[in-house]
């Protein structure tokens, strides 16, 4: 079975800065997505950026980027330019190729950005 | 486009009871998914339908936890009889089936409380 793992309960940053999110996962396949979502405090979950395994190019977003390093199975979230609205839970996911697989996430990363 | 539509937003009952949640999925998505996230937690699948179909359930706690998905559209996941452990956000996901429908799109949860 495929686990998530996020190293880092909570990370703070200051408004404006950039800040980086760590996550790694542990699966057998050769071909999955990996997925960041933000929740905020009222609960709706977020998708922020996707990366499909067998692209080596990093996923882009605005603001966001990932570092996707297929070999040591590390897939960290960098923020650039925080702002105040990036504050919320950020979600690593996990999610086999075959269409409909579940996705399997982390425990999560408590952000805060300080103005 | 609309997203997924979930009610209510919150319930409290007291152990023993029953309560049903609803989630009418984005117009079009064949698939559907109920995660349960406790407090402090990422969220837990608890089943996964396809069309009328349901994918993967091994994670229902079926001796009390019922779901259907009548017609392909919308899915109520009922609880019955609530325990204190049953207390969390119950959320719901849809998707499309195909190449490059990769991504679940959620909803803004029912927050359950079991006194």
């Amino acid at each position: 079975a495929q686990t998530v793992t996020q190293s880092q309960p909570e990370m703070s940053v200051q408004e404006a800065e950039t800040v980086t999110l760590s996550c790694t996962y542990d699966t057998s396949e050769s071909d999955y997505y990996l997925f960041w979502y933000k929740q905020p405090p009222s609960r709706q979950m977020i998708l922020v950026i996707r990366q499909e395994a067998y692209k080596q190019q990093n996923a882009t977003e605005n603001r966001f980027s990932v570092n996707f390093q297929k070999a040591a199975k590390s897939f960290s979230l960098k923020i650039s330019d925080s702002q105040l609205g990036d504050a919320a839970m950020y979600f690593c996911a996990y999610r086999s190729r075959g269409s409909g697989s579940r996705l399997t996430f982390g425990e999560g990363t408590q952000l805060t950005v300080n103005p | 486009e609309a997203g997924v539509a979930q009610s209510p937003r919150y319930k409290i009952i007291e152990k023993r009871q029953s309560v049903a949640f609803w989630c009418n999925p984005i117009s079009g998505h064949a698939t559907l998914y109920w995660y349960q996230q406790i407090l402090g937690q990422g969220p837990k699948l608890l089943i996964q339908f396809q069309n009328n179909g349901v994918v993967d359930d091994s994670q229902l706690p079926k001796d009390r936890f019922s779901a259907e998905r009548l017609k392909g559209v919308d899915s109520t996941l009922k609880i019955q009889p609530a325990k204190l452990e049953d207390s969390a956000v119950y959320l719901c996901a849809s998707s499309s089936i195909g190449p490059g429908t990769d991504t679940q799109y959620f909803g803004p949860g029912t927050r359950l409380t079991v006194l």
